[in-house]
């Protein structure tokens, strides 16, 4: 079972930034917040990830709360091509061979 | 490049066949996975591999068999298709060495009819 919980759905307008949060309150120490995205039709995209520290790359910023059971994934300026399901996953550190456990994810619809 | 890269990407068979789905991984990764994502669309676990050894087997139907020729490869076999095996298969990989960062391809969209 997913150990994050999302919301359904958001909607963004085009060239906002677009906040998504996710809680993971029962995250442990030596896990990972993760954050994937799959745009319709296509396989599931790495976007993301951080242990406690935010994080920042070329596709957007992941800010996770000091006492860890929360986080928010900040896409800066929203564009159409963003429109997908994004997933907050935890997993452990060395995880290995675990797989990825997928929650229901949420909707956004970037409008323009 | 295509780093996962899966075949078919589209396959519309009949039921009571068997087919084969291939995947492939140029990222010398050491662990690749299937994945399942149905009508609703979760996205579940069916099995990994790690270096062409079975780790985790879902409680998938004995109707799968993946096979892993080399840790490149991991191909899954469905035997006896039936309607309900209508669905995306994802593969995808990663390695358990050096990142946990699990790569995924395409998709390949299994029809049942």
């Amino acid at each position: 079972d997913a150990k994050t919980t999302q919301p359904t759905s958001m909607d963004c307008a085009e060239g906002r930034a677009a906040n998504l949060p996710c809680n993971h309150s029962t995250i442990s120490g030596n896990e990972y917040v993760y954050w994937y995205r799959q745009i319709h039709s296509q396989g599931p995209q790495y976007i993301i990830h951080g242990l406690k520290n935010n994080e920042t790359n070329e596709m957007a910023s992941l800010i996770i709360t000091e006492d860890r059971k929360s986080s928010t994934l900040i896409l800066p300026h929203a564009t159409l091509r963003d429109t997908a399901v994004y997933y907050c996953i935890v997993r452990p550190r060395n995880s290995g061979n675990t797989p990825l456990v997928f929650g229901k994810g949420t909707r956004l619809s970037v409008i323009a | 490049d295509t780093a996962v890269s899966q075949t078919p990407k589209y396959l519309v068979t009949q039921m009571g066949n068997d087919k084969s789905i291939k995947c492939e991984q140029n990222l010398g990764h050491d662990t690749m996975y299937w994945y399942k994502q149905d009508s609703k669309k979760f996205l579940k676990i069916m099995f990994s591999y790690n270096n062409k050894e079975l780790i985790i087997n879902e409680t998938v139907p004995n109707r799968f068999s993946p096979k892993s020729p080399d840790k490149a490869h991991l191909n899954l076999h469905i035997n006896s298709l039936e309607l309900g095996d209508s669905a995306v298969y994802f593969c995808a990989s990663n390695d358990r060495g050096s990142g946990n960062t699990i790569y995924f391809g395409e998709g390949s969209w299994l029809t049942v009819v």
